[in-house]
């Protein structure tokens, strides 16, 4: 089993909606939990992070950690054609961070 | 700052040959990290650096590869001799020790070199 599972999509969702992307994993050690976002032809950069469990919120963007479940997701409100990305999952270990393969997103117009 | 600093941006070169891949961390960060990148793989750890000394290096795939870190401010990742699978995007990132609630080690990445070898 790997230690960080994620849905490679593509998720195509027209705009305005409601996006959840999701992430599943094996390592009860991973403390911190990180949404990279990556535009095409670009590095990742971090959206959000969340230290062990529960729920943070940063304008339309909602990331929320159930370390119970090893499961964690982040929510795109009122998505717009500019929320179109790659995002990736991440988790650190120790000084490591282990990241998902990404979910490609695309929001329509 | 520039943020993190990597050259070339587009490598392509023929099998057997040798490529090396530069990367300047942002000034400041103690923490040196080369990935690569692939559809069927994602994004992988090959090895990283605290204050220019390789700490782990278990995710370098052969021989091939090697890395080194002279100095704060400069990063090299070389791959000798070159084979098709190794054509990928690598990554420079850096990160320097956070106190707090903040990610330890939240990473920044460069703008990546597209390897092509043919």
């Amino acid at each position: 089993q790997k230690e960080v599972e994620q849905d490679p999509g593509p998720l195509s969702v027209p705009e305005g909606a409601i996006v959840s992307l999701n992430c599943t994993y094996s390592n009860s050690a991973f403390q911190y939990f990180m949404w990279y976002r990556q535009y095409s032809r670009k590095g990742p950069e971090l959206l959000m992070y969340t230290y062990s469990s529960g729920n943070k919120e940063d304008g339309r963007f909602t990331a929320q950690v159930d370390k119970s479940s090893k499961y964690i997701s982040l929510f795109i409100r009122d998505s717009q054609p500019s929320d179109s990305a790659t995002y990736l999952c991440a988790m650190s270990k120790d000084d490591k961070i282990i990241f998902g393969k990404g979910t490609r997103l695309h929001i329509l117009p | 700052d520039a943020g993190v600093i990597q050259s070339p941006r587009h490598e392509v070169t023929e099998m057997g040959q040798e490529v090396t891949l530069r990367c300047k961390p942002i000034s400041g960060h103690d923490y040196l990290f080369w990935y690569r990148q692939t559809m069927m793989r994602g994004l992988e750890l090959l090895i990283y650096f605290n204050n220019n000394v390789p700490i782990d290096d278990s995710g370098m795939p052969e021989d091939r590869f090697s890395a080194k870190m002279p100095n704060a401010s400069f990063s090299t990742l070389k791959i000798q001799p070159s084979e098709p699978r190794d054509s990928a995007v690598y990554f420079c990132a850096s990160s320097f020790m956070a106190g707090g609630t903040s990610p330890p080690y939240e990473q920044y990445f460069g703008p990546g070199t597209r390897l092509t070898v043919t």
